[in-house]
C-alpha cells in the first residue's frame, strides 16, 4: 500500500532562517511522483514543488528545494530564508502510476514563522 | 485565466438535507478530482472524473455521495441526507492531461460544509 508520513505536527522558525519539513513515503512501485503543497489559513492549496522518482537531481523552485533521498524513501522540503508569509500548513503528497489516479496526502506540518 | 472555482465557499445544512458542491475546473482542463479534508487531517481522495465519465470513485462512500461532470457546466459533488460526520472541507482539483505521475493538480479554495 502507498503511504505518506509527516511526523512533525508543528515547526517553528525565525524569519530568514532555513527550515526542513520531513516527509517519508512508502511504495513498491518504481515510478512515482512526489509533491509539496502549501495551505495558508485562507484554505487554498498551493503547489510548491515536484520530484519524479527517476529525476537525477533534487528539484528546486526559488526558495524551495526538495531533499530527495530515494534509498531512505524521504522527500523533505527545505525552505530557505523563511518569511512571515511562509506560515501555513504544508502537505507532502505522492502519486504512484500503478495505483491509478489518486494523489495521496500526508497529514501535514504546520509551520510558524516568527519575526 | 481563472483558476479552479468552487462554490459556495461555505455551506450550512441541517441533518437530512442535501448538499450540492460545485466546481468549475481551470480553462482547458477536462479532469476533475474531489478531495475531503477533515480537521487536522490531510486531504483524502474521493473521486476522479472526466467529462461525462467517472474514472475512479474508490474513495467515495458507498451511500449518499455521488459526483458528476457533465458535458456542459461544472462538476457537482452531491451529498444526500447529510449527517454531522459529513462536516468537512471539500476540495476540487483539476488537471489538463490525466493520471500521469508528474502531473500537478490545481486546487480550488474549497467548500466548507457544516452540518447542524
Amino acid at each position: 500500500a502507498q503511504k505518506i508520513t509527516q511526523t512533525q505536527p508543528g515547526m517553528f522558525v525565525q524569519e530568514k532562517e532555513a527550515v526542513t519539513l520531513d516527509c517519508t513515503y512508502d511504495t513498491s512501485d518504481p515510478s512515482y511522483g512526489l509533491f509539496w503543497y502549501k495551505q495558508p489559513s485562507s484554505g487554498e492549496m498551493i503547489f510548491l514543488i515536484y520530484q519524479g522518482s527517476y529525476d537525477q537531481q533534487n528539484a528546486t523552485e526559488g526558495r524551495y528545494s526538495l531533499n530527495f533521498q530515494k534509498a531512505r524513501k524521504s522527500a523533505n522540503l527545505v525552505i530557505s530564508a523563511s518569511q512571515l508569509g511562509d506560515s501555513a500548513m504544508y502537505f507532502c503528497a505522492m502519486r504512484v502510476r500503478k495505483a491509478g489516479t489518486a494523489l495521496i496526502f500526508g497529514k501535514g506540518t504546520t509551520l510558524s514563522v516568527s519575526s | 485565466n481563472a483558476g479552479v472555482m468552487q462554490n459556495p465557499r461555505h455551506l450550512v445544512r441541517r441533518r437530512g438535507q442535501e448538499a450540492r458542491l460545485r466546481c468549475s475546473p481551470m480553462k482547458g482542463h477536462s479532469h476533475v478530482y474531489w478531495y475531503r479534508q477533515l480537521p487536522e487531517e490531510g486531504l483524502k481522495f474521493m473521486v476522479y472524473l472526466q467529462k461525462e465519465n467517472i474514472i475512479d470513485e474508490s474513495g467515495m462512500p458507498k451511500e449518499r455521495f455521488s459526483a458528476e461532470f457533465p458535458k456542459e457546466g461544472p462538476s457537482i459533488l452531491r451529498i444526500q441526507q447529510v449527517v454531522r460526520g459529513d462536516s468537512a472541507a471539500y476540495f476540487c482539483a483539476s488537471s489538463s492531461v490525466g493520471s500521469q505521475t508528474n502531473e500537478k493538480l490545481f486546487f480550488g479554495s474549497g467548500t466548507q460544509l457544516s452540518v447542524l
